[in-house]
């Protein structure tokens, strides 16, 4: 079992569309948990931290339910700018440390 | 914020050969590094975490003798992938934390993309 698993997409959207990623993590320790935005051939960047209590930014809202280990993002109002992999990661520590990644959730928008 | 730089940005090399990758910070300290290997359409993988001044550890399944890790300064961190070969093609992405301590400041390189021929 990956320690971080994702649905592959890809998911084909329209513009305006809202769409929500989801990811299971296996590691019940894990204390750190964040959504990670890599365009084609580019590095990682980060796009939010995700909280126990939920946290939004913008058009983009994640979620973290501990007992179930599950991640969510949700982004609404989707722009063609939003095309790209959408990473779940996450840490066994609550330090800049050791990160583990999904394989990533691809989003294309269209017109 | 914080810039990570990485050198060269691909390279592209023949079967037997070494290629030596370099990751640095541009604006900050960083004592430890982190050296991922990203295959198409596979998530990245920790290679390994460089430490300034001492042994790099190596995560399970990573030959140590095969990728050489030195971290001979606050700012940069080399990967020799040594005696390379096809199945050595990916794209490697170096990462340092930042300063601040914050658990969600760890800036990544623009990744190096190798292909062996």
């Amino acid at each position: 079992r990956k320690e971080v698993e994702q649905d592959p997409g890809p998911f084909n959207v329209p513009e305006g569309a809202t769409v929500a990623f989801n990811c299971t993590y296996s590691n019940s320790a894990s204390q750190s948990f964040f959504w990670y935005r890599q365009d084609c051939r580019k590095e990682p960047k980060l796009l939010m931290s995700v909280y126990s209590s939920g946290n939004e930014d913008g058009r983009f809202t994640a979620q973290l339910n501990r007992a179930s280990q599950y991640i969510s993002l949700l982004i609404r109002d989707s722009k063609l700018s939003d095309s790209a992999t959408y990473l779940c990661v996450v840490s066994d520590t609550g330090t800049a440390s050791k990160l583990t990644f999904g394989t990533g959730t691809r989003l294309q928008v269209t017109l | 914020g914080a810039v990570v730089s990485q050198h060269p940005s691909w390279v592209i090399c023949k079967s037997g050969t070494s290629v030596k990758i370099e990751c640095r910070s541009l604006d900050f300290q960083a004592t430890t590094m982190f050296w991922y290997r990203q295959f198409p359409k596979q998530s990245l993988m920790l290679m390994a975490t460089s430490n300034e001044g001492s042994k790099a550890t190596y995560e399970q399944g990573v030959e140590k003798d095969k990728f050489l890790i030195n971290h001979a300064s606050l700012t940069l961190s080399t990967l020799t992938v040594t005696s390379a070969h096809p199945e050595d093609s990916s794209f490697y992405i170096c990462s340092a934390p930042g300063t601040s301590g914050s658990w969600d400041t760890q800036y990544f390189g623009p990744g190096t993309r190798l292909t062996v021929l």
